[in-house]
């Protein structure tokens, strides 16, 4: 069983170049999310997706862009990386998008820019 | 500001019992969240409390105040294998989760 799946695992990427974070999920969940996680903060939101076609802001959103063409992939695009965007980045999914919803979680990309 | 308080670091005994607290103040409440997450890997779902009182499953229970906006993660019988950084987080009237930052803990023979 896939589950959700990210690639690539980790990238050294320099400042100034884009990147593509790739998110695909099996389970046909409604709602798909992208976090970044650093050391000595909690998981914070970048961008949701309720559904299929739809996506939303999250918490910190400004540098990244996603979309949402198909239920099973959640792109997330970096236009010009900047050293501040060195992170671990979570893809989630869930099967929706209020209550008890548990979230599944990809294995995570570890991003370094320089 | 919306937040989520959980001490950073714990150490208990191998077999022993050990306690995470987390406080929180949000806007709204739409129930809360322990996930465990290994050192390098991905956080996996524990639990979900989203009325006052203890759910317990197996060696792991989670207990809700939500006057207190206060919530505790049980782990007994510890295990080595129960070393890892437990996450607590908070569904807020947005339904939008809000994450602490995450209590490590370290179990020692």
């Amino acid at each position: 069983t896939a589950g959700i799946t990210q690639a690539p695992t980790s990238q050294i990427l320099a400042a100034g170049r884009s990147m593509t974070l790739r998110c695909t999920q099996d389970m046909r969940h409604n709602a798909m999310y992208w976090y970044r996680q650093d050391l000595g903060l909690g998981l914070r939101l970048i961008h949701y997706s309720n559904t299929a076609g739809t996506t939303g802001k999250g918490e910190v959103p400004d540098g990244y862009s996603v979309s949402r063409a198909n239920t099973d992939d959640f792109p997330l695009t970096l236009a010009s990386a900047v050293p501040s965007q060195t992170s671990v980045y979570f893809c989630a999914s869930s099967t929706g998008s209020d209550g008890n919803t548990e979230a599944f979680f990809g294995q995570g990309t570890r991003l370094t820019v320089v | 500001g919306q937040n989520i308080d959980q001490p950073t670091e714990m150490t208990a005994t191998e077999g022993a019992i050990v306690q995470i607290n987390c406080t929180y103040q949000t806007s709204g409440f739409n129930g809360l969240f322990w996930y465990q997450q290994h050192a390098g890997e991905a956080p996996t779902f524990l639990s979900y409390n989203v009325l006052d009182g203890l759910e317990e499953k197996g060696r792991f229970s989670s207990f809700l105040s939500r006057s207190k906006g206060y919530s505790y993660l049980l782990l007994k019988e510890l295990q080595m294998k129960d070393s890892a950084s437990y996450l607590c987080a908070v569904m807020d009237s947005n339904y939008q989760l809000i994450w602490g930052a995450g209590t490590k803990l370290i179990i020692k023979p």
